[in-house]
């Protein structure tokens, strides 16, 4: 089946500790993005990648990092400099930059504590 | 970031009504994009418009871009209880720009 797989679904880290988000996609897409989504805040861009070993940075991009070596892979780094990790974190893929039909994995849900 | 202003946050409505939401912003946007989120879930994708007055349907759901290509509508007809979910407008401007999405609008159906 295609599709974009988010994991884990569920993370917990101790405050000060990097963790990275895995994204994954077969659909050939290539373009792909990070969203960050907060009670009552909707979706809130961080980072986006056009094609691969090329990202830019979204509107809240201070304190996450991330790669794109591959097609298929974009993952997300949480940095101890985000100051307030704790989100629900939604991974999306477009055929293209300029084809704008997103698709949306099923969400990493990360607590820092 | 500029986000799109979405009305309204939230809606209770009895089983068998009809619903509409909209989403408004200051500037053109070349595409609207409709999305509903159950909980816990991804959004996944409703409905796509692209041209200025495009009205399009997908089952009990219609959508519209405005004429001013500055909002969309959404409506749903005759609300079940799976229609429970958060619905997000999102757009696209001129160019290569990502998708800029709306705030939600949280609907909730009582049966």
């Amino acid at each position: 089946d295609g599709g974009i797989t988010q994991s884990p679904k569920y993370l917990f880290r101790k405050e000060g500790q990097n963790v990275t988000l895995s994204c994954e996609q077969n659909l050939n897409h290539d373009a792909m993005y990070w969203y960050r989504q907060d009670p009552g805040q909707g979706l809130r861009l961080i980072y986006y990648s056009q094609i691969v070993n090329d990202f830019q940075k979204g509107d809240i991009a201070e304190g996450y990092s991330v790669s794109r070596e591959k097609k298929e892979s974009f993952p997300l780094t949480v940095t101890s400099a985000q100051k307030n990790p704790t989100a629900f974190y939604l991974c999306a893929s477009s055929y293209s930059h300029r084809n704008t039909e997103a698709f949306f994995g099923q969400g990493t849900r990360l607590t820092v504590v | 970031g500029q986000q799109l202003n979405q009305s309204p946050q939230s809606m209770f409505i009895q089983e068998g009504e009809d619903v509409s939401m909209n989403c408004t912003s200051s500037s053109i946007f070349n595409t609207w994009l409709w999305y509903k989120q159950d909980p816990g879930e991804g959004p996944v994708l409703l409905i796509a418009l692209y041209k200025a007055g495009e009205l399009t349907s997908n089952g009990r759901l219609t959508a519209q871009f405005g004429i001013t290509r500055k909002d969309s509508f959404l409506n749903i007809s005759a609300s079940i209880p799976s229609d429970v979910g958060i619905y997000f407008c999102a757009g696209q401007r001129a160019g290569n720009t990502p998708l800029v999405f709306g705030k939600g609008t949280r609907l909730s159906v009582i049966a």
